[in-house]
C-alpha cells in the first residue's frame, strides 16, 4: 500500500530565509504532485512532477523528484509573506488516484 | 483553464436531512473525485468516478453515495445527514491519460450539520 509522508507538518520561519520540505513515499512512483491551499479555500497545483530528476521552478518554488530515493523536495528561496499556506504532495498510485501527504502548515514572518 | 466548480460554497443542514452536493467541471475530464478535509486529519477520498454511471469508492464511503449521470458533472449525497459529516467538501477532476493524474480542484463546500 502505497503511504506518504511529508515532513515537517508545520514550520514558521522568517522572511528572507530558505528552507524545504520533504515528500517521502513508499512504494515505487514516478509521478507526483505539489499543492498549495490557502486558508479556507481549495487546493492549487503547483508543480506536477513526472519524471526521475524532473525540477520545476516557478517564482522562489522549486521542486524536484527524486524516484529512486522515492523522494520529492519543495525548496523555498528567500520566504516572503505571501508563501504562507499549506503545502500538499500527492503520488500517482498508478490507479488514477493520488495518495496525499499530511500537508505541511507554512507560516512566514515578517 | 480547467474549471471545476461547486453547487455552494456554504450549507447548513438539520441531522437526518438528505443533503445533494454538486460538482461540474468544464474541461470533459473522464476522472471525477469527492474528498472531504478535516482538521488534522488531511484529504480523505469519499468516492471516485472514471466514467458516466461507474464510481468506485474510496477511502470513507460510509453515509455516503454518489450520482454521475452525466460527464461533467458528480454529485455527492448525504442519505441522512449526520453532525460527525460536519466538514470541508473538496471535489476534483482529472483527464485520463497515461503519465499525468493532475487533479483540478473545485473551491469546496463547507457543510455544517446541525
Amino acid at each position: 500500500e502505497l503511504k506518504v509522508e511529508q515532513n515537517p507538518l508545520f514550520l514558521s520561519m522568517q522572511e528572507g530565509k530558505n528552507y524545504t520540505i520533504y515528500c517521502n513515499y513508499s512504494t515505487t512512483s514516478d509521478r507526483l504532485y505539489w499543492y498549495r491551499q490557502d486558508p479556507g479555500k481549495s487546493l492549487e497545483s503547483l508543480f506536477v512532477l513526472l519524471s526521475n530528476g524532473a525540477v520545476k521552478q516557478e517564482g522562489r518554488l522549486m521542486a524536484s523528484l527524486d524516484t529512486k530515493a522515492r523522494l520529492s523536495t519543495l525548496h523555498i528561496t528567500a520566504a516572503v509573506h505571501d508563501l504562507s499556506a499549506t503545502y500538499f504532495c500527492a503520488v500517482d498510485d498508478s490507479n488514477y488516484q493520488l495518495i496525499w501527504g499530511a500537508g505541511t502548515k507554512l507560516i512566514i514572518k515578517p | 483553464d480547467v474549471k471545476v466548480t461547486q453547487s455552494s460554497r456554504y450549507l447548513v443542514k438539520r441531522t437526518g436531512e438528505k443533503v445533494f452536493l454538486e460538482c461540474v467541471q468544464d474541461m470533459d475530464h473522464e476522472n471525477m473525485f469527492w474528498y472531504r478535509q478535516d482538521p488534522g486529519l488531511g484529504l480523505r477520498l469519499i468516492y471516485f468516478s472514471y466514467d458516466v454511471k461507474m464510481k468506485e469508492k474510496g477511502d470513507i464511503p460510509e453515509g455516503y453515495s454518489v450520482s454521475r449521470e452525466k460527464k461533467e458533472r458528480f454529485s455527492l449525497i448525504l442519505e441522512s445527514a449526520s453532525t460527525n459529516q460536519t466538514s470541508m467538501y473538496l471535489c476534483a477532476s482529472s483527464l485520463y491519460t497515461t503519465g499525468n493524474d493532475e487533479q483540478f480542484f473545485g473551491p469546496g463546500t463547507r457543510l455544517t450539520v446541525l
